[in-house]
């Protein structure tokens, strides 16, 4: 079936700088997108959405971007702390409103911050 | 933000026993819940979709005889995990949504996890 996929496994950052994750998605019938941030051991925390009629989306210290012409998703992370380190998943709900609410993880992204 | 729950937090039991997993819902009504598992460094795979006072809706490959979901209302769901084997020892996640007609967001609120483990 469709999925959510990332293109980095794995990202190291230096403390104060600015990190990136990205995600591709293949369901272009999907039409909202959260980004998820799991430390080890613990639940995914929400971080921020978006919707397919948005191509950007502030947050505090985080943007999410949406490039629906190619399917790709973007999690920008300004002045990464060490706190920030964890993993990092997009997930994508292929549908909204009344109907089926299940999201679709991807892979997921290990960030790792660099004191 | 809305605060789920999942009770026992980490659990050991031996092989062939059943174990109970709880998911509450603390200060919102959920309208679904969903059940996910873990493993180590890999990503979320949903196991079934419940509503409250329906049978869940289970994902292919997931057997709804050995995992029963059991979502009696609106703030409580359980997954039991029934004759466990090694196999089944995982990282196993809820999930509750509440839906808001005026709300941008449409998110789902996780719980911290159960750890299972199976001797």
């Amino acid at each position: 079936g469709e999925s959510v996929g990332l293109h980095l496994p794995t990202l190291s950052v230096q403390e104060g700088d600015n990190s990136i994750i990205n995600c591709a998605y293949s369901n272009s019938a999907s039409d909202y997108f959260i980004w998820y941030k799991q430390e080890s051991g613990k639940g995914p925390q929400f971080i921020i959405d978006i919707r397919s009629n948005m191509d950007k989306r502030q947050g505090q210290r985080v943007t999410v971007l949406l490039n629906k012409t190619v399917k790709h998703l973007s999690l920008q992370i300004a002045a990464t702390q060490p706190g920030d380190s964890a993993v990092y998943f997009c997930a994508e709900n292929p549908f909204s409103g009344a109907g089926s609410y299940q999201l679709t993880f991807g892979k997921g992204t290990k960030l790792s911050v660099i004191p | 933000g809305a605060v789920v729950s999942q009770h026992p937090s980490w659990v050991i039991c031996k092989s062939g026993t059943s174990v109970k997993i709880e998911c509450r819902s603390l200060d919102f009504q959920a309208t679904t819940m969903f059940w996910y598992r873990q493993f180590p460094k890999q990503s979320l795979m949903l196991m079934a979709t419940s509503n409250e006072g329906s049978k869940a809706t289970y994902e292919q490959g997931v057997e709804k005889d050995k995992f029963l979901i059991n979502h009696a209302s609106l703030t409580l769901s359980t997954l039991t995990v029934t004759s466990a084997h090694p196999e089944d020892s995982s990282f196993y996640i809820c999930s509750a949504r509440e839906y808001q007609t005026s709300s941008f967001s449409d998110e789902q609120f996780f719980g911290p996890g159960t750890r299972l483990t199976v001797l």
